[in-house]
């Protein structure tokens, strides 16, 4: 099975802080990808990346940015947190063209 | 933006009643997915039809796409109470990016 798993379930963080969340794939996907999801809004691209140090700016990739240094594993840095980014991420990697699977999702709160 | 728009954004059943929910969309698509997500947990995949496929089935789910209507519907037959959820549609586009519709929530009553 394929497994996706992201590095806190719920995370506190206060504004100003610098924020990491960590995704891992154990499929060799090349791509990988970082949603949010919020009441009323869906779940929305922020970044996607195809390749190894490889990024792309998804719909809404205004205060955060990316990390893809190993296949396998792809970060979403809030480089400083802001109360209007509380919200549930969730990652997700994928095959190009197949199925994106994705993590359990962390629930982000800034205060 | 959001491409897929899910109808209805509710729906209400008991058990054993079939489920259909609907998803339009705007422009052209590699796949459309669908997934389900339980309350504050992750997306679980569901079914991938692809934009030459019309049809496909899995166990209770069966997944039509109209790419002339540009719409998809998901039928979920015989419900039980373990399908509430809320039901996801999702535009495949280049480098497989997902565009989601807001979602349908279902709730199979017992």
């Amino acid at each position: 099975d394929v497994k996706v798993t992201q590095s806190s379930r719920y995370l506190v963080k206060r504004t100003g802080e610098k924020v990491f969340l960590e995704c891992v794939q154990d499929m060799d996907h090349e791509n990988m990808f970082w949603y949010r999801q919020d009441p009323g809004l869906g779940l929305r691209l922020i970044y996607f990346s195809y390749d190894v140090k490889m990024k792309e700016k998804g719909d809404i990739p205004e205060g955060y940015s990316v990390s893809r240094e190993k296949k396998e594993r792809f970060s979403l840095i809030l480089e400083s947190a802001s109360t209007n980014q509380t919200s549930m991420y969730l990652c997700a990697s994928s095959s190009p063209r197949d199925t994106q699977y994705f993590g359990p999702g962390t629930r982000l709160t800034v205060l | 933006s959001q491409q897929g728009e899910e109808d209805p954004q509710a729906l209400s059943i008991q058990e054993g009643e079939n489920a259909t929910m609907n998803c339009s969309y705007k422009t052209s698509i590699n796949n459309l997915q669908w997934y389900r997500q339980n309350s504050g947990r992750g997306l679980v995949h569901l079914i991938l039809i692809r934009s030459n496929e019309r049809e496909k089935h899995s166990g209770r789910l069966r997944v039509t796409l109209d790419t002339s209507k540009k719409s998809s519907s998901l039928l979920i037959t015989a419900s039980r109470a373990a399908d509430t959820a809320s039901y996801f549609c999702a535009i495949g586009g280049g480098y497989n990016k997902l565009i989601f519709g807001a979602g349908t929530r279902l709730a199979v009553h017992p």
